[in-house]
């Protein structure tokens, strides 16, 4: 098993800053995924990163992984009280078929 | 499209007695999953299924069943439930291979075992 952490657990800020929520891991994944939950339901996926270095953005939030494709990180800019949620990284490990692995994850609050 | 639907929502469950959670899928995907959530723990994998008669073991299948008999339907089923078994129990599915691949979630069930 490959275990990937996420840092910090929870994150509480004010509406308007900027936040930035890691995923590392000592393996290499041959992808990521960012996915984010709200109370009472399943993840929902926001984006997938498969080459090492990529940027991707997804209106205010940043996805990269990182260029040895072992950690990867999420920034949001100007967060909104409609950005929180519990955030989840998941990773594909190389010869898994593409099961993935999951972070514990990082509680975001925003508050207005 | 409904997605992926799960039953029961929530369930209480005396220790040693058994149950199935539900889930249902109309996405024609090949690809399902059974998961658990634990507080702090994230998500485990409990069984996986590539296909109508075909299931392997994930990270964490003690004290749990599942079989698929169609494409649709990839029900859990717990024998002799015991308390550890306590969490939120999510199924997904996927349509196919490569690593980028999305999961779809259904909502959960939320299990308790008292």
């Amino acid at each position: 098993t490959q275990l990937l952490e996420q840092s910090p657990q929870f994150l509480s800020i004010q509406e308007g800053e900027n936040l930035t929520v890691y995923c590392n891991s000592s393996s290499v994944f041959s992808s990521l995924q960012w996915y984010r939950q709200e109370p009472g339901e399943g993840p929902v996926l926001l984006v997938t990163v498969v080459t090492g270095g990529e940027v991707k953005k997804l209106k205010r939030l940043t996805f990269q992984f990182g260029d040895a494709r072992k950690d990867s990180s999420l920034h949001i800019t100007a967060a909104q009280p409609g950005d929180t949620g519990l955030y989840l990284c998941a990773g594909t490990a190389p010869d898994s078929w593409g099961k993935l692995q999951f972070g514990a994850g990082t509680q975001v609050v925003v508050t207005p | 499209n409904a997605g992926v639907t799960q039953t029961p929502k929530f369930r209480i469950l005396k220790i040693g007695q058994s149950m199935t959670l539900q889930c249902t899928q109309d996405m024609n995907h090949n690809y399902m999953y059974w998961y658990r959530q634990d507080p702090g723990m994230g998500l485990k994998l409990i069984y996986y299924s590539v296909g109508a008669g075909i299931t392997d073991k994930g990270e964490v299948p003690n004290g749990y069943n599942v079989s698929r008999s169609t494409t649709e339907d990839f029900p859990l089923r717990l024998e002799l439930a015991a308390p550890s078994q306590t969490s939120v129990y999510f199924c997904a599915s996927s349509r196919g291979t490569g690593p980028s691949r999305e999961q779809y979630f259904g909502p959960g069930t939320r299990l308790t075992v008292t």
